[in-house]
């Protein structure tokens, strides 16, 4: 089953504008982490978070996290139509279990328009 | 580029078939984790291998088997393979240790088709 729930499934902006994707998951973690896909293809690691850790930039990319509201957010600034893909949140497990073992969403798929 | 390579890149199967995808980690990465991602789907944890070892798995049957080589490199095997195997398998590979989250570095994937 998948951990986490990314929030809205579909999102489609014109170049420039922001784009808010969010990310609610269930369980104790370690840290989060946002990931990119383009088409179908390999997963391209944006930015992570740590239970620790409120809030993070990285270039144009804004994550922050609650961990009291088990959620997270990840804000785009100024985008661009090369942004366009699916964006996945993944956290890894607090204890026990594998380590480094990732549980993703299902994805938002990010449309930026020229 | 990540530098985790997979091959092959896609492959087309018959129901009950067996299949291996490979991977090769990152340089100086010892630990090879497997997911499989169905369309329109985030990708599901498989197994992992740390250290040639196998080092945790998801909820996934026994017909799905790996292996780990000492050069860090690794297999995905699976047997009897059935139309719902059909998806995107992605390796990723990190340098990990017993309770470390690292950055986990993903290949670009093996599309397979199980007809």
């Amino acid at each position: 089953s998948q951990q986490g729930e990314e929030d809205p499934q579909a999102l489609s902006i014109q170049e420039g504008e922001n784009a808010t994707m969010n990310c609610s998951y269930k369980t104790s973690i370690n840290n989060l982490q946002w990931y990119r896909q383009n088409s179908g293809r390999g997963l391209v690691h944006l930015i992570l978070i740590r239970s620790n850790e409120r809030e993070k930039h990285s270039g144009r990319l804004r994550v922050t996290l609650d961990t009291s509201k088990k959620s997270s957010s990840l804000l785009i600034t100024a985008s661009r139509a090369a942004d366009t893909a699916s964006y996945f949140c993944a956290t890894a497990w607090n204890y026990g279990g594998s380590q480094g073992n990732l549980i993703f969403g299902k994805g938002t798929k990010l449309s930026v328009k020229p | 580029e990540t530098g985790v390579t997979q091959s092959p890149t896609h492959l087309i199967k018959t129901r009950g078939q067996q299949v291996t995808l490979r991977c090769s980690s990152q340089s100086g990465h010892n630990t090879v984790s497997w997911y499989q991602q169905a369309l329109g789907q985030g990708p599901q944890f498989i197994f992992q291998y740390y250290r040639e070892e196998e080092n945790g798995r998801g909820n996934f049957p026994p017909r799905f088997s790996g292996l780990q080589f000492p050069n860090y490199s690794s297999e995905l095997n699976v047997n009897a393979l059935e139309l719902d195997d059909s998806a995107l398998y992605l390796c990723a590979s990190s340098l990990g240790g017993l309770r470390t989250y690292n950055e986990q570095f993903f290949g670009p994937g093996t599309r397979l088709t199980v007809l």
